[in-house]
């Protein structure tokens, strides 16, 4: 099954600071990639996602991401923060054609400093 | 078009009770999966339903279960609670096409947080 790795749970950083999340995944086959974002309160919603195609995926509010397939990574970036990113940050793989199952990793609490 | 819906929203409930919390998917989505929310394994998969059967499984003990009923609506329960089922259960729907191996983004609901007493 695959699995999914976030470093630095906390990270605390100024408003228009450049941010930037890794996420390292284990699975040898085709994966799909999602980036998550859960603002206080709020629900989870959807940051971008990877199927195939162009590694370099955009998605919404500024934020983008890079899928490197020899690295088994799907780093996130954004090169302005806001203090509206302050937020919990959720990788996500599954294997479409393994076991079809979303796995997460730990997540990164993000803290923007007006 | 209304989003993931899930009632109750806090379940108070101690040892040894059974609780059922309901999840209702966004129109037209055929499939709901579940997830548990802990601050020490974070987001961990529970179960997949598609078309009222249980399509996918993680890696919980059988007191944790579900259904889906014939409008897409699910459930699921869990029985003898312990204090560790303590946490925000979460539930997503999705297109999902039978068939169709190409994953298509869930949409989550905002919780039911559960606390075992």
């Amino acid at each position: 099954a695959q699995s999914v790795s976030q470093h630095n749970h906390h990270v605390i950083l100024s408003e228009a600071a450049s941010l930037e999340l890794g996420c390292n995944y284990s699975y040898g086959g085709t994966v799909n990639l999602f980036w998550y974002v859960q603002y206080p309160g709020q629900h989870l919603q959807l940051l971008l996602k990877y199927f195939s195609g162009d590694p370099l995926v955009k998605g919404i509010k500024g934020f983008e991401a890079e899928f490197i397939k020899s690295k088994f990574s799907f780093n996130l970036r954004k090169p302005s923060v806001q203090w509206s990113d302050t937020a919990e940050y959720f990788c996500a793989v599954i294997a479409p054609y393994g076991n079809n199952r979303l796995a997460f990793g730990k997540g990164n609490q993000v803290v923007v400093i007006p | 078009k209304a989003g993931v819906t899930q009632t109750p929203r806090y379940l108070i409930k101690t040892r040894g009770q059974q609780v059922t919390l309901s999840c209702s998917p966004i129109s037209g989505h055929r499939s709901v999966s579940w997830y548990q929310q802990t601050p020490g394994q974070g987001l961990q998969f529970l179960f997949e339903y598609f078309s009222e059967t249980q399509r996918n499984k993680g890696n919980f003990p059988g007191r944790f279960s579900g259904r889906q009923f014939s409008n897409s609506r699910s459930e699921m329960n869990v029985s003898t609670l312990e204090l560790g089922d303590s946490a925000l259960y979460l539930c997503a729907s999705s297109q999902t096409v039978a068939g169709e191996l190409s994953y298509n983004e869930q949409f989550f609901g905002p919780g039911t947080r559960l606390t075992v007493l």
